[in-house]
Formats: structure tokens, sequence, C-alpha cells
């Protein structure tokens, strides 16, 4: 069946650094794409989504980068604060009444 | 603003028991979700309900019932409890775009343990 998968399941880096968090997808159906933040003991929070008509989108500190051509989502933290330590889902959604179909995470740890 | 409550946050039971968690949202969304998230398994799919009045099987319904109360509440039932139903459970609800359900809205999680 379509799902969504993660590259790399933990990332180590070092405080200060850029991380990137990769995804693939492989519906190609899907038109939008959510990256979530999920902290230890907590439900997941958005950070930024983007439309499949765009290449990038950029928010506070996160870049969201969309490659269709090899169904490709990456996440961009600039500058990784001790505070981006979390676990982070990629999912991607479509048009029709369905729900977003999620990817199992990859864990960020922040090195002070 | 309140969005997503779930209550219990923490609730232990022995097999067999019942229970209901519940969910609420102050967002006016359309659709509502429940998910379980077991360690290494991400987010899991169990009912959701696209609008009042529907409901609607996930990826792993078995075990498990719903109630989409009205629009604000969507609760979540366990008949007979059983330990493979450990798990924390949340909670999500997104508002109806026209091109898609919409980014959902997560509540804090009920940790459920079935002894």
């Amino acid at each position: 069946g379509e799902s969504v998968g993660l590259h790399l399941p933990t990332l180590s880096v070092q405080e200060g650094d850029n991380s990137i968090i990769n995804c693939a997808y492989s519906n190609s159906a899907s038109d939008y794409f959510i990256w979530y933040k999920q902290e230890s003991g907590k439900g997941p929070q958005f950070i930024i989504d983007i439309r499949s008509n765009m290449d990038k989108r950029q928010g506070q500190r996160v870049t969201v980068l969309l490659n269709k051509t090899v169904k490709h989502l990456s996440l961009q933290i600039a500058a990784t604060q001790p505070g981006d330590s979390a676990v982070y889902f990629c999912a991607e959604g479509h048009s029709g009444n369905t729900p977003l179909v999620f990817g199992k995470g990859t864990r960020l740890s922040v090195i002070a | 603003n309140a969005g997503v409550t779930q209550t219990p946050k923490f609730q232990v039971l022995k097999t067999g028991q019942s229970m209901t968690l519940q969910c609420a949202q102050d967002m006016n969304h359309n659709s509502m979700y429940w998910y379980r998230q077991d360690p290494g398994m991400g987010l899991r799919l169990i009912y959701y309900s696209a609008s009042e009045g529907t409901t609607d099987k996930g990826e792993v319904p078995n075990g498990y019932n719903v109630s989409r109360l009205n629009k604000r509440e969507f609760s979540l039932r366990l008949e007979s409890a059983a330990p493979s139903q450990t798990s924390v459970y949340f909670c999500a609800s997104s508002g109806f775009t026209g091109t898609g359900m919409g980014i959902q809205y997560f509540g804090a999680g009920t940790r459920l343990s079935v002894l």
C-alpha cells in the first residue's frame, strides 16, 4: 500500500549546527505534506506544511523542501537548539475525504 | 484557547475491563481522529470521523468503537481491554479545507496500561 517513510530513524546534531531530516513518500497523488514535532510525553505539534505546487517553504528557523521528481521531502532546522530535541514526523495528504498518512518518525538529539 | 482536550491523561485497566476515552475540540473542526502510538510504530489510525454523523475505520480498528457525539466531541471505547491495547492514545482534529482534510491538531494523549 501507499506509505510514508523516513531515511534515518535517529539523528544526532551539535548545538548550533543545521539539521536535515528526510522523508520519502510513495503516493504520487499526495498534494500536501506536513511536518510535526513531538516532544517527550506530549502530542505531535504542527511545524510547517507545503503544497505540491511549491518546492520550498520557509518558517521561523525551519525550511521544508519538496522534490516531487524523486518523491522526497526534507525538513531543515537552522542553528539547532537543545529545545529542538524531539521526534519529527512527516505526513502526506491529498484532496478528498481521507486522513493524513504519517511516517514512523526520526528522533533528533541535540548535543550541547 | 484549549485546542484538543483529552481525558483521562493516565489510566490503568485490568484485562476485560471497559472504558471510554474522551476527546473534545474547540476549534470548530469538522474532522476528528483517534490514533494509538506504540514504541517504534509511529502513529496508527484507529478510527476517524470526517464530519459530524460519520465514522470510518482506520488502520487498526479491532477492539475499539467510537462515537461522534456532536461536532466537538469524539469518544473512543474499549469494550474489553486486552494487554495488546497498552499504548498512548492521541485524539486529533482538522478543518476540512476542500483540498483535503487539512492540518491535524493533537491532544496531549492518554497513557493506557492494561494489566
